[in-house]
């Protein structure tokens, strides 16, 4: 069936780069999303790639797509304690329309 | 800048109570959807809907039921409350074509005792 999986938990410092990584199985996904949850809050849409692509830039956010692979990676630039969320990578079933979630990767970044 | 809004940031209700989630978007998206946030388990979907009056049952549809009467409003609602349905609730709307981004309302904490 089809399935979205991420790393539970990345840590790093202030300032380095932090890359977010997220395998997907189902091949016919039109777009992928990035989201971010802070605690107690919704899920806030940081970016979308569409899969005719293979990057997308969007100020300190770098999406890349690596369709042969079924991979997926968000980079952060310059991370900052503010940055530090639960973030989740999504598609739609290209079957049912539903989007599917992976189980989110938290982030900490540490001063 | 709002999107999509959740009527209720905080509820609690009583084991047996009829309770009703409500969401509304201001996007014009065709697709709704309802799911709940448990740790550990992630987003787990309970329905969607991809038109006015359609319903489609995702993964966790049990003790739940909907209704999408207008197209910018899709409600969750639960026939009798229990326990193991406290949880975070989050709606979510979602555009296609060349806009296909998916918005989320801030979530609907429900406790139920």
């Amino acid at each position: 069936g089809e399935d979205v999986e991420q790393s539970l938990f990345l840590s790093v410092r202030e300032g380095d780069s932090s890359v977010i990584n997220c395998t997907y199985t189902d091949s016919s996904s039109t777009y992928l999303y990035w989201y971010k949850q802070e605690p107690g809050a919704g899920l806030q849409l940081l970016t979308y790639i569409f899969s005719n692509m293979d990057m997308k830039q969007d100020q300190r956010l770098t999406v890349l797509l690596n369709k042969k692979d079924k991979h997926l990676s968000l980079r952060i630039a310059d991370t900052q304690t503010g940055d530090s969320a639960i973030y989740f990578c999504a598609g739609p079933s290209s079957n049912t329309g539903k989007l599917i979630f992976g189980q989110g990767t938290t982030l900490q970044v540490k001063p | 800048d709002v999107k999509v809004t959740q009527s209720s940031r905080y509820l609690v209700k009583r084991t047996g109570e009829k309770v009703f989630l409500e969401c509304v978007q201001d996007m014009d998206h065709e697709n709704m959807f309802w799911y709940r946030q448990d740790p550990g388990l992630g987003l787990r979907l309970i329905y969607f809907s991809y038109d006015v009056k359609m319903k489609e049952k995702g993964d966790i549809p049990e003790g739940y039921s909907v209704s999408r009467e207008k197209k910018e409003r899709f409600s969750l609602i639960l026939e009798s409350a229990s326990t193991n349905q406290t949880s975070m609730y989050l709606c979510a709307s979602r555009g296609g074509g060349e806009t296909p981004e998916a918005f989320f309302g801030q979530g609907t904490r429900l406790t139920v005792v």
